[in-house]
């Protein structure tokens, strides 16, 4: 079965850091790019970031750039997200993912980040 | 960055309708597109795969067409399960791109 299961949610204060993980079983981890998409109380999807299969290669949505940074460890199953200088905004519910192959979609079940004073 | 414009965003309709979900791309993604199903407190759900490409399991009462700039997600018979939000992502560049969501309520 396969499973993606997020962890590192909480409360963090405006311009604090967090560091989400998502640990990967039951597929080859290794060989899928993978994702963050994050969705705001009460809002849409969002598409965060992409990591390569090696990690070679990293995408951004403009709105996170300089701030987070995605990263994984094929040889722990694990993708990872690096978030600094947290605002009000990023307050979310952060999914991690495997949706760029057209048969795979595998989702977490969602962290909870918290942004507030 | 590609610009994704969804509509309607919101909808509501009886079981047994067709109804039909429109994305509107800022430029040509060629069928990098596809559909999402999300229900309250779930994550989402793949149904429509390259635009028109049924996800494995998925009712066949779903259908995706359209290429280039402008898409379509049809449900032919909406059942009570469907009540729903639906998302089309374009996958075309490096960056992703979600439409803002079209909800699917019981009238």
């Amino acid at each position: 079965e396969v499973q993606l299961v997020e962890s590192g949610g909480g409360l963090v204060q405006p311009g604090g850091s967090l560091r989400l993980s998502c640990a990967a079983s039951g597929f080859t981890f290794s060989s899928y790019w993978m994702s963050w998409v994050r969705q705001a109380p009460g809002k849409g999807l969002e598409w965060v970031a992409n990591i390569k299969q090696d990690g070679s290669e990293k995408y951004y949505v403009d709105s996170v750039k300089g701030r987070f940074t995605i990263s994984r460890d094929n040889a722990k199953n694990s993708l990872y997200l690096q978030m600094n200088s947290l605002r009000a905004e990023d307050t979310a519910v952060y999914y991690c993912a495997s949706l760029s192959n057209y048969f795979v979609d595998y989702w977490g079940q969602g962290t909870l980040v918290t942004v507030s004073s | 960055d590609i610009q994704m414009t969804q509509s309607p965003s919101s909808l509501s309709a009886s079981v047994g309708d067709r109804v039909t979900i429109t994305c509107r791309a800022s430029q040509g993604i060629r069928n990098d597109l596809g559909w999402y199903q999300q229900k309250p407190g779930k994550a989402p759900k793949r149904l429509i795969y390259a635009a028109s490409s049924l996800q494995s399991g998925v009712p066949s009462r779903f259908s995706g067409s359209g290429s280039g700039t402008e898409f379509t997600l049809t449900i032919s018979s909406l059942q009570p399960e469907d009540f729903a939000t639906y998302y089309c992502l374009q996958h075309n560049s490096y960056l992703w791109t979600f439409g803002q969501g079209t909800k699917v309520e019981i009238k």
